[in-house]
């Protein structure tokens, strides 16, 4: 099936602990994003990486280190796990190539999200 | 920053009904788009209208543009209660020359709930 897959779906862990996110996307995107939805359901971007290269960091804690092996594969690594990382964490990836002209009218694929519970 | 509002916040109605939900944005963008979210599920892509379009059409789904005004509206017709689900709207900021800074930002949704 063609899609944004991540895994896993759920993750319960302990304040501290050190935890990754894996997402892979067989569609030939360019672009991957990590987007974090809260418990108000407000989606956030965090980072965005075109063809393994990091194009956005906003204001994300250091905690927090996406990495890019391959243009197909963006992962979240997550140190030092707080309380407050609660949510829910979307993967995503388009078409769209920053800084192309003329490349930006394409629609977002989402993965289905790994909800990550902190106690 | 939240760049897109949505009204209403939450929307009841019955099968075979209409529903409409408004966006409004602040920036200049190459384009809105919105975005269907069943409930613990990921978002899906409905539909994108471009900076220069007004009006975009999809099976029962209607979009307009108006950029003078900042603001989008979703229509969807003869309502479902398939149709069920949280709806965002999006928008890809305009960026020097058709550009993009490579992200989407999202208003914070409307529930619509559609009564069999």
């Amino acid at each position: 099936d063609t899609a944004v897959s991540q895994t896993p779906k759920y993750l319960v862990t302990q304040m501290g602990n050190d935890k990754s996110i894996k997402c892979e996307q067989n569609l030939g995107h360019d672009t991957m994003y990590w987007y974090k939805q809260d418990s108000k359901k407000f989606l956030k971007i965090m980072f965005s990486y075109n063809n393994k290269e990091l194009i956005i960091n906003e204001t994300v804690p250091n905690r927090f280190s996406p990495k890019s092996p391959d243009k197909a594969h963006l992962n979240l690594h997550i140190n030092s796990l707080e309380l407050g990382d609660s949510a829910v964490y979307f993967c995503a990836s388009s078409q769209v190539i920053p800084t192309l002209r003329d490349s930006a009218n394409y629609g977002y694929t989402f993965g289905s999200g790994t909800r990550l519970t902190v106690v | 920053s939240q760049q897109g509002e949505e009204d209403p916040q939450a929307l009841s109605i019955q099968e075979g009904e209409n529903a409409t939900m408004n966006c409004s944005y602040k920036t200049s963008i190459n384009n809105l788009q919105w975005y269907r979210q069943n409930s613990g599920r990921g978002l899906v892509h409905l539909i994108l209208i471009r900076s220069n379009e007004r009006e975009k059409h999809s099976g029962r789904l209607r979009v307009t543009l108006d950029t003078s005004k900042k603001s989008s509206s979703l229509l969807i017709t003869a309502s479902r209660a398939a149709d069920t689900a949280s709806y965002f709207c999006a928008t890809d900021e305009a960026g020097a020359g058709g550009t993009s800074y490579g992200k989407l930002t999202f208003g914070q949704g409307t529930i619509l709930t559609v009564h069999p």
